[in-house]
């Protein structure tokens, strides 16, 4: 079955830029999405088809696809952004989400 | 605004069967392809089940399949799942999600809306 991995953790200050990254094979062929969950809440879109952004979503929030690896990166991170993120792609008509990573803002 | 509402889960004993509902509102429901995602606690997400529009193409991941059952009702706006047969590895908050994108074909689609969840419970 089709996997994506994902770091457990990343920390990051206050204002600087965290990247989060998401591999698996075949990334090439296909399109990410990422979302962010708080604790207690839901998941929520932040970056569809590998850099796109839903309109309500900061501009700080970007995303790429290159190669193996797909990347969220939030820049100038606030302590708002402390949640966990999920990537997620499709394979083979079912759709696989990473592990998660705990985004920690310290 | 979009708003998804689920409902219907609760405590249920191994062996035991439960159906979800979820109420859309805010869009037109009949155009969008919808699913179910589970997260275990502690856990993270994992996608069920998804149902085409008009309800004739269904698809399950294999962990479920055979057991859960997606369905909708457009003259309701409301998609459901029925679960039987549920294990103790089955309790989860159980998400409603929205489906959109395609326009590349399946590989682009992505998960824009959720519901807040219910929470479903396997014990003796």
């Amino acid at each position: 079955s089709y996997e994506l991995t994902q770091p457990p953790s990343v920390s990051v200050s206050p204002g600087q830029t965290a990247t989060i990254s998401c591999s698996g094979h075949k990334l090439g062929d296909t399109y990410f999405s990422w979302y962010q969950q708080r604790p207690g809440q839901s998941p929520v879109l932040v970056i569809y088809q590998n850099d796109k952004r839903p309109s309500q979503i900061f501009e700080r929030f970007s995303g790429s696809n290159s190669g193996n690896t797909a990347t969220l990166t939030i820049s100038g991170t606030q302590a708002v952004d402390e949640a966990h993120y999920y990537c997620q792609a499709w394979d083979s008509r079912t759709w696989v989400f990473g592990g998660g990573t705990k985004l920690t803002v310290l | 605004e979009v708003m998804m509402v689920e409902s219907g889960g609760g405590l249920v004993q191994p062996g035991g069967s439960l159906r979800l509902s979820c109420a859309a509102s805010g869009f037109r429901f009949i155009s969008y392809w919808m699913s179910w995602v589970r997260q275990a606690p502690g856990k993270g997400l994992e996608w069920l089940a998804d149902i085409k529009q008009d309800g004739s193409e269904k698809f399950y991941v294999d962990s479920v399949r055979g057991r859960f059952t997606i369905s909708r009702d457009n003259a309701k706006n409301s998609l459901y799942l029925q679960m039987n047969n549920l294990g103790v590895e089955d309790a989860a908050v159980y998400y409603c999600a929205r489906l959109s994108g395609g326009q590349l074909g399946e590989k682009d689609y992505y998960f824009d809306y959720w519901g807040q969840g219910a929470l479903v419970t396997v014990s003796s």
